[in-house]
């Protein structure tokens, strides 16, 4: 079993609509959470990062962390078709550079 | 332009010939990475180097070497190829390897071993 489950979709919504990703893990050492947007035939680029449980907003991303659960969200408010691209979700144990890396959800947003 | 360069984008070879896929950062950082991505497993950490003539091993290292004898390069080298290393690879880097540090990543090289 992975250590970082991903559906890996594709997840396909209308423009303009709220688009949920999520992660589930099954180490609770895992203290720091990201989320990274690759697109087609490109790096992955850090979207968002999360330490412990919580949420975090930026612009019209949220991330939210549920360490009770294991289970982490990302959500994208507004879509865009802009916004298709695979989301990587990947996380930590520790402050070193580890990362552990969920195999990634491609999603298209269609005009 | 800060950014991470990797060479070439495409290399298809043949089982047994050695090859280099080269990375190289502008930022002056000192964490170096690789990674290689496949489908449904996400990215797998090859090697990662915390400054120069340091590198240790990641979660793939078999069948791979990598040096660091220049802060800005960190070259990854396949002595000798087999099928399973045809895969989408990544070179990323940041200041100094730091969790809540962004990590550059390079735009890939897609290996094809026949």
């Amino acid at each position: 079993q992975k250590e970082v489950e991903q559906d890996p979709g594709p997840l396909s919504v209308p423009e303009g609509a709220i688009v949920s990703l999520n992660c589930t893990y099954s180490n609770s050492a895992f203290q720091y959470f990201m989320w990274y947007r690759q697109y087609s035939r490109k790096g992955p680029e850090l979207l968002m990062y999360t330490y412990s449980s919580g949420n975090k907003e930026d612009g019209r991303f949220t991330a939210q962390v549920d360490k009770s659960s294991k289970y982490i969200s990302l959500f994208i408010r507004d879509s865009q078709p802009s916004d298709s691209a695979t989301y990587l979700c990947a996380m930590s144990k520790a402050a070193g550079n580890k990362l552990t890396f969920g195999g990634g959800t491609r999603v298209l947003v269609k005009p | 332009e800060a950014q991470v360069t990797q060479n070439p984008r495409y290399l298809i070879t043949v089982t047994g010939k050695k090859l280099t896929v080269t990375c190289s950062q502008n930022m002056n950082h000192e964490y170096m990475s690789w990674y290689r991505q496949d489908p449904g497993l996400g990215l797998r950490q090859i090697y990662y180097s915390m400054n120069v003539e340091v590198t240790d091993k990641g979660d793939v290292p078999e069948g791979y070497k990598v040096s660091r004898k220049e802060k800005r390069n960190f070259p990854l080298i396949l002595e000798s190829p087999s099928p399973n290393q045809t895969s989408l690879y990544f070179c990323a880097s940041s200041l100094f390897g730091r969790t809540n540090e962004k990590l550059f990543f390079g735009s890939g090289t897609q290996l094809s071993v026949l």
